[in-house]
């Protein structure tokens, strides 16, 4: 069951710019993780927001989280061409289920 | 540093076979997973153990099985190989349910023909 949704499916913009990636999701959560994979590779975690955490920052990467809105925004500032890659969120139900990830959003970064 | 390993990236396979795809973790997790992935798709989660012996199915087992033995091991097997079946699959292990952070192998591209 796919439980997160990310918007757009896919955004292009030139490098320096910003990129912003929205979630949304369907139930309850314990937290809320933005995996990164490169084109044919595995996932590599990012960051995990908890459903008590509003925002958290790692580097160039701004999380937000809305519970009441039951979704979250990936923000990458200064973006670079090594940015170029799909991004995923997932999600974790309450209760002791796997995580539930989304469709994922391509971003590409044009140097 | 958490390492997964798939034992194969690229696979060919023909159509009845009885294939493995074989992962291995090295930091003691108590869960592992598989994954496959579709383009348009996302990941869907076929099977997943939160120990050893034990497994629970995903949102799609029909047509494939899985095996603990150890710890460190996960075991997807496709029981009769069909063309339905070519996709990415991913492995990945995590410390505790409800998850933590998850750790994903390198992905086996499985081609059945």
């Amino acid at each position: 069951s796919q439980q997160g949704e990310e918007d757009p499916q896919a955004l292009s913009i030139q490098e320096g710019e910003n990129a912003t990636m929205n979630c949304s999701y369907k139930t309850s959560i314990n937290n809320l993780q933005w995996y990164r994979q490169n084109s044919g590779r595995g996932l590599v975690h990012l960051i995990l927001i908890r459903s008590n955490e509003r925002e958290k920052h790692s580097g160039r990467l701004r999380v937000t989280l809305d519970t009441s809105k039951k979704s979250s925004s990936l923000l990458i500032t200064a973006s670079r061409a090594a940015d170029t890659a799909s991004y995923f969120c997932a999600t974790d139900p309450s209760g002791n289920t796997p995580l539930v990830f989304g469709k994922g959003t391509r971003l590409s970064v044009i140097a | 540093d958490v390492k997964v390993t798939q034992s194969s990236r690229y696979l060919v396979k023909r159509t009845g076979e009885k294939v493995f795809l074989e992962c291995v973790q090295d930091m003691d997790h108590e869960n592992m997973f598989w994954y496959r992935q579709d383009p348009g798709l996302g990941l869907r989660l076929i099977y997943f153990s939160y120990d050893v012996k034990m497994k629970e199915k995903g949102d799609i087992p029909e047509g494939y099985s899985v095996s603990r033995e150890k710890k460190e091991r996960f075991s997807l097997i496709l029981e009769s190989a069909s063309t339905n079946q070519t996709s990415m699959y991913l492995c990945a292990s995590s410390l505790s349910l409800p998850s933590t952070e998850a750790f994903f192998g390198q992905g086996t591209r499985l081609t059945v023909v």
